[in-house]
């Protein structure tokens, strides 16, 4: 099976910019993740959809970040504006009923 | 809330021999436990997992984790390192109980020398 689809690969931005992220889940996963990993950390999450719909955007900064999957498929992660600190890896994942499968990330640097 | 501690920032071996990374983790219940492995610019595969039953668990790469609830540890172990086993490894908790959302630990990172 195809795995989870993520682009851009690298993004550099200067801060106050806006970006986003691209994300295609393995067909028929009905649960999509977003995490982000500075460096040096663990991944961690950032928004949890179930089809089209927010399970859990807890530890989304939502002044700054939003997330959408509109079809319950393809999902986006935009931010708007950049700071330094958004630096990091942003992985997707998804599910059916088990564990996650990630994809490879988008590597964001802030400058 | 659960948390994951992995206690070793760095590891290093030489290869052919074994390893061990440590994870403790903390949770009231028995949470479902994993093991992540994560090459430079790739995302996290899955190496092995535990929910019930055999608390020793076979993975993929040759890879095994034994759980012990007296300890709340969940230790990876490899009995002859690979140079191509130099990578960031990542232990996670999940609540269990049909929720696979993991909080992962910090990570090792391996470096193994020839």
């Amino acid at each position: 099976e195809a795995g989870v689809a993520q682009s851009p690969r690298y993004k550099i931005i200067e801060k106050r910019q806006s970006v986003a992220f691209w994300c295609n889940p393995i067909s028929g996963h009905a649960t999509l993740y977003w995490y982000q990993q500075i460096l040096g950390q663990g991944p961690k999450l950032l928004i949890q959809f179930q089809n089209n719909g927010v399970v859990d955007d807890s530890q989304l900064p939502k002044d700054r970040f939003s997330a959408e999957r509109l079809k319950g498929v393809d999902s986006t992660l935009k931010i708007q504006p950049a700071k330094l600190e958004d630096s990091a890896v942003y992985l997707c994942a998804s599910s059916l009923q088990g564990p996650l499968h990630f994809g490879n990330g988008t590597r964001l640097t802030v400058t | 809330a659960q948390s994951v501690t992995q206690p070793d920032i760095h590891i290093t071996v030489s290869e052919g021999a074994s390893l061990e990374l440590r994870c403790n983790y903390s949770y009231g219940a028995t949470p479902y436990l994993f093991w992540y492995v994560q090459s430079p610019g790739q995302g996290l595969q899955l190496l092995l997992k535990y929910f019930s039953g055999d608390t020793l668990v076979q993975g993929i790469k040759g890879f095994e984790a034994e759980f012990k609830r007296s300890q709340s540890s969940f230790n990876l172990r490899k009995p002859s390192v690979h140079w191509s086993d130099a990578a960031e490894y990542f232990c996670a908790v999940a609540p269990g109980g049909g929720s696979y959302i993991p909080t992962f630990g910090r990570g090792t990172s391996l470096i193994v020398h020839p």
